[in-house]
């Protein structure tokens, strides 16, 4: 069955500092891969999406994230972080089979910025 | 656009309650879904829909029924609330044309803060 991996769960970073939020999946052909965004209280914000072609991708707030078919991992990034990245960030992969156009997420990764 | 909206935004249930949630989109997409989100899990996928007129069962649908009467509108309801149901519950929608990647590409609306006492 498919499924999505973040491996940190809480992570601290220094404000101008850089950013790797790691995510995994298992998938056997190429899979269409998403990364969300969530502040505290609101809903989900799709950052970025991956469906084929480049594998480096550019999405919102400057964030970046490069799919490696080799490592069956699609990491985000951010080359320095602002206090305002401060939240929850889901990976994302699409469910394959059938017509819908369900999504399969990781537990997420929560972001805490110092000062 | 408003995009995908959500009523009501927060409720408080007592155990053996009912009520529904209501999700409204504008952006014309076919596909809607019904998420709910808590600590540590995630979201999981409770019902999602195809088109008007059709649902199906997600992740974890027991305890929820849904109906799409309207392409832009999906209802979420409780017959018997469980303190179990206490959680977050997201509303999704997303387009069927253009790329097949473009279906899984889902919006997301602001969320309903469930608590059953």
């Amino acid at each position: 069955a498919q499924s999505v991996t973040q491996p940190d769960i809480h992570i601290t970073v220094s404000e101008g500092a850089s950013l790797e939020l790691r995510c995994n999946y298992s998938y056997g052909a190429t899979p269409y891969l998403f990364w969300y965004v969530q502040s505290p209280g609101q809903g989900l914000q799709l950052l970025l999406k991956y469906f084929s072609g480049d594998t480096l991708v550019q999405g919102i707030k400057g964030f970046e994230a490069e799919f490696k078919r080799s490592q069956s991992s699609f990491n985000l990034r951010k080359p320095s972080v602002h206090w305002s990245d401060a939240a929850e960030y889901f990976c994302a992969v699409g469910a394959f089979g059938g017509s819908q156009g369900n999504l399969i997420f990781g537990k997420g990764t929560k972001l805490s910025v110092k000062p | 656009n408003a995009g995908v909206t959500q009523t009501p935004k927060f409720r408080v249930l007592k155990t053996g309650q009912s009520m529904t949630l209501l999700c409204a989109q504008d952006m014309n997409h076919e596909y809607m879904y019904w998420y709910r989100q808590d600590p540590g899990m995630g979201l999981r996928l409770i019902h999602y829909s195809v088109g008007e007129g059709t649902t199906a069962k997600g992740e974890v649908p027991d305890g929820y029924n849904v109906s799409r009467l309207k392409k832009q509108n999906f209802l979420l309801g409780l017959e018997s609330a469980a303190p179990s149901q206490t959680s977050v519950y997201f509303c999704a929608s997303s387009l069927t044309t253009g790329t097949s990647g473009r279906k899984y590409e889902q919006y997301f609306g602001p969320g309903t803060r469930l608590t059953v006492t």
